[in-house]
């Protein structure tokens, strides 16, 4: 049974650039929630999804945006990139919303 | 305003040892406490979990304290090994938010052999 998968591992990207991130939940999981972690800090919550719709969302600006597909599988876009979102991006996967497992992550560079 | 505080940070531990981290929160409404284990380039590994009817649960070498009155809870790990050199973050969840979890900063644990 796969885990919560995410691709790609890597990505540099110029300031000012768009990228998409990718998600795939664990088999059975509905739910989708997207974390951003600096280096040194914790995971900060930046939204979830869950039956296609945004179903709540943390502090990060509209620059930022998802989408849930019929598959549950999922996207992170952020648009206009700025030097300090170059972060971890995590992806966890649930079925109740309580228990979350994450991927192994996105590690997303801006220069 | 952080939601959740840690304690240590860094924590250097005998192999053999007991590992202690420590936790605290001020949201009453928070009723699920998990606890994270991540690996320099991997996501955070679920690694034991505690809700407020309960004051201990235990996995193994690995124990959660909670303490409903003082709002703070602990992870306690027995006889470290060097394996468990990680950074550990412990969690919050409220129901009504839906799953948001808010994280604690992590404590970097290293186990000498």
């Amino acid at each position: 049974d796969a885990g919560v998968t995410q691709s790609p591992t890597h990505l540099i990207k110029t300031r000012g650039q768009q990228v998409t991130l990718r998600c795939s939940p664990k088999s059975g999981h509905d739910t989708v929630s997207w974390y951003q972690q600096a280096l040194g800090q914790g995971p900060q919550f930046i939204f979830q999804y869950y039956e296609e719709e945004e179903r709540q969302r943390g502090n990060f600006p509209d620059r930022f945006s998802g989408h849930q597909f019929p598959n549950y599988s999922s996207e992170l876009n952020v648009n206009a990139l700025l030097l300090g979102d170059s972060a971890l991006y995590l992806c966890a996967s649930s079925r109740d919303s309580v228990e979350q497992y994450f991927g192994p992550g996105t590690r997303l560079t801006v220069t | 305003q952080q939601q959740v505080k840690q304690s240590p940070q860094s924590l250097i531990v005998q192999k053999g040892g007991i590992s202690i981290i420590n936790c605290a929160y001020e949201n009453t409404a928070f009723d699920y406490f998990p606890w994270y284990q991540q690996f320099p380039g991997k996501g955070p590994a679920l690694l034991i979990a505690i809700r407020p009817d309960v004051s201990e649960k235990k996995e193994g070498r690995f124990t959660i304290s909670f303490n409903k009155s003082a709002k703070q809870f602990s992870l306690h790990i027995m006889d470290s090994q060097p394996g468990d050199s990680a950074t550990y973050f412990c969690a919050a969840n409220r129901g009504s938010t839906l799953g948001r979890l808010y994280f604690g900063r992590g404590t970097q644990l290293t186990v000498w052999p």
